[in-house]
Parts: structure tokens; C-alpha cells; sequence
């Protein structure tokens, strides 16, 4: 079992949409993360959270809206998403942010877009 | 600036056989490494680190690496593949100076495993 926790597992929404990814740790990480990954592709990094505050935004488009409500939680809203945002969604989280400390993925959320 | 090259994107083995994942990385500062695996609709887990202790690394399921500094690797090996290794598995640099946690992973390697 994962000790990160993400819901929903599957999720299919129209472009109109608005809905939110949830993901949940308590392990006591202070760096929390949010990947995105295409079939066959390597996890590509969309936001890092560092005690609570963002810390990178690797260029994401405004639809894609991250919140850390406190230091367990972290939440990615979605808006006007399009079809080509339809992926795995990954969450993550790492004791710190420094290189040495390993991320502990969740299974993810499977989007859809239609 | 660091990178992770996998070579070859998909490798095929025998139930027993020796299993070997290739990595080979840049990196202009002292390097941590990871190796991930990734089942079917499934997050990544971790298998193994390098963070400049021992440079054999043991890992999970059998799984170990050995940082080379010389030739700038990382394979992954398995003496025995079983066929619950099949699965995708990713190499992974991060940096020393890292800012923020970013993980550079390579392109991922397909393991496929013949009974």
C-alpha cells in the first residue's frame, strides 16, 4: 500500500468542467509535488510545494490551479482543461526539498478530458 | 544542468535470467541517483538511492546498482528476473545544490519477462 493517498483514482470531465485532484500524506514530508505523466513517458514536474508554500511552477498553464491547505494536503484544481491534459496525474512527497531525499509517489489520478 | 540517458527503451528476458538496466547521467555537480519502478497503473516506487555513500547500492526485490563515476553510471541489475519484474523502470538525477526537489528522470526502460 501507498502512503500516499490520491482521489480520485479515475476522473472524466468535460471542457467546461471544474473539479480537483486530492492527495494526502502523513509521513511528515514537508515537500509535496505534483507530476504529470503521458503513456509510455517519463513524470513530468508541474508544481513543488516546500513547506507549504509553492516553490516551483515549472511554466503550467493557469487552468491548472495547485493549493496546500496545510502540510498533509495538497490539491491541483482543474478548469477549462482540454483534451491533451487527459494523463496520470501524480502526486508526490519527499522528507525536504534538498536532492538526497526520494519522492514517495501516490498510484495517481487517471483524467480524462473529453 | 543534469540529465539521464536509459539506453534502450524496451528489454526483453528469460524467468531466470540476469536482468541489466543501463543509465548513464550528467551532471556537473556531485550527483544523487534513483532508480523507480512503475507496475501498470500504479505510481513510482522507489528501488534503490545513490547519495555518495556506498557506491554498490542494494535495493528492493532482489535489485541492486553501482555508482561509476568513471563511466558516469548507474545500470540496474537483478541476477534472477522473475516475472513480477515486469514493469517500466526509470533512472533518476537530482543535484547536491538541487533547487527544490527537482528529479530529472530519464526516458524509462520497459522490462518484459518470457516464462
Amino acid at each position: 500500500d501507498t502512503e500516499v493517498t490520491q482521489t480520485p483514482k479515475h476522473l472524466v470531465m468535460g471542457m467546461t468542467n471544474k473539479k480537483s485532484l486530492k492527495c494526502e500524506q502523513h509521513m511528515g514530508h514537508r515537500a509535496m509535488y505534483w507530476y504529470k505523466q503521458k503513456a509510455k513517458k517519463p513524470p513530468e514536474l508541474m508544481f513543488v510545494y516546500s513547506y507549504e508554500k509553492l516553490s516551483i511552477n515549472e511554466s503550467v498553464p493557469s487552468r491548472f490551479s495547485p493549493e496546500c491547505p496545510n502540510s498533509s494536503l495538497l490539491n491541483l484544481h482543474l478548469h477549462a482543461l482540454q483534451p491533451e491534459d487527459s494523463a496520470l496525474y501524480l502526486c508526490a512527497s519527499s522528507q525536504g526539498s534538498r536532492g538526497q531525499s526520494p519522492l514517495h509517489f501516490g498510484n495517481g489520478t487517471r483524467l480524462t478530458v473529453t | 544542468a543534469q540529465s539521464v540517458t536509459q539506453l534502450g527503451s524496451h528489454v526483453s528476458v528469460s524467468e531466470g535470467a540476469l536482468v541489466l538496466l543501463r543509465c548513464n547521467y550528467s551532471s556537473s555537480v556531485p550527483p544523487y541517483l534513483f532508480w523507480y519502478v512503475q507496475y501498470p497503473n500504479q505510481g513510482l516506487q522507489l528501488l534503490l538511492k545513490y547519495t555518495s555513500a556506498a557506491t554498490l547500492v542494494k535495493g528492493i526485490n532482489g535489485f541492486e546498482a553501482e555508482f561509476k563515476k568513471s563511466e558516469t553510471s548507474f545500470h540496474l541489475t537483478k541476477p534472477s528476473a522473475h516475472m513480477s519484474d515486469a514493469a517500466e523502470y526509470f533512472c533518476a538525477v537530482s543535484g547536491i545544490y538541487n533547487q527544490g526537489g527537482k528529479l530529472i528522470f530519464g526516458q524509462g526502460t520497459e522490462l518484459s519477462v518470457k516464462p
